[in-house]
């Protein structure tokens, strides 16, 4: 199994441009989860899916942020517009369903919006 | 009150010594906890899980749980350098929670 696959690896954009970062889940996996990592606030929890449905959303900072599953193996992670503020690592993990814990992450896209 | 707390460090331990992490919990009714270890510039890894009071070992690593302390360990035994990382503590909250992470570094 490939792992959950994320892209792009790096991104770098200007202030008020639209960001999307996207996550294949690995196969079998119903829970997909958004994570985001910076040196002041550590890893923090956006939002996350069971079986396609996003179960809590109240991690996502503002309405500048978005996060949809079109179906069981993809997902993606919108920030429009962005600001320097959002510059971070952002990570996608998954695991099977009811196993209570984040089993596998990918390797992360790191943001810096200029 | 931070819901995952950790000592934040940096811990350093000679090679071959014993690497104690520490984590405290805010919910006393969480029931899973787990230790994931993060290499610089890498992801989390998933490496220990304990679901009940006492301590769990797996190789070189030991886990202990005190739910009455709310208070979760992560003992490294013989430490290597190769178990220089961050070492994130992390508790199922509802959904996953995680602490700040302990920076460790095992000096030859």
């Amino acid at each position: 199994d490939a792992g959950v696959i994320q892209s792009p690896r790096h991104e770098v954009t200007e202030m008020g441009q639209e960001v999307t970062l996207r996550c294949k889940l690995i196969s079998g996996h119903n829970s997909l989860f958004w994570y985001r990592q910076t040196m002041m606030r550590g890893l923090e929890l956006l939002i996350y899916f069971n079986n396609n449905v996003p179960i809590d959303d109240s991690g996502m900072p503002e309405d500048r942020f978005s996060a949809k599953m079109p179906n069981a193996s993809f997902s993606t992670l919108k920030i429009q517009p962005s600001e320097p503020r959002d510059s971070a690592v952002y990570f996608c993990a998954s695991s099977p369903l009811g196993q209570g814990k984040v089993e596998a992450f990918g390797s992360g896209t790191r943001l810096t919006v200029v | 009150q931070k819901e995952v707390e950790q000592n934040s460090g940096p811990l350093s331990v000679p090679e071959g010594a014993i690497a104690s992490l520490n984590c405290t919990y805010s919910d006393r009714g969480s029931q899973s906890f787990f230790w994931y270890r993060q290499y610089s510039g890498k992801s989390p890894e998933l490496i220990m899980s304990i679901y009940s009071n006492g301590d769990k070992e797996d190789g070189r690593f030991t886990a202990q749980l005190n739910k009455a302390s709310q208070y979760v360990s992560l003992l490294i035994r013989d430490s290597q350098p190769s178990d220089s990382a961050t070492y994130l503590c992390a508790v199922n909250l509802g959904d996953m929670r995680f602490g700040a992470g302990t920076r460790l570094t095992v000096k030859p």
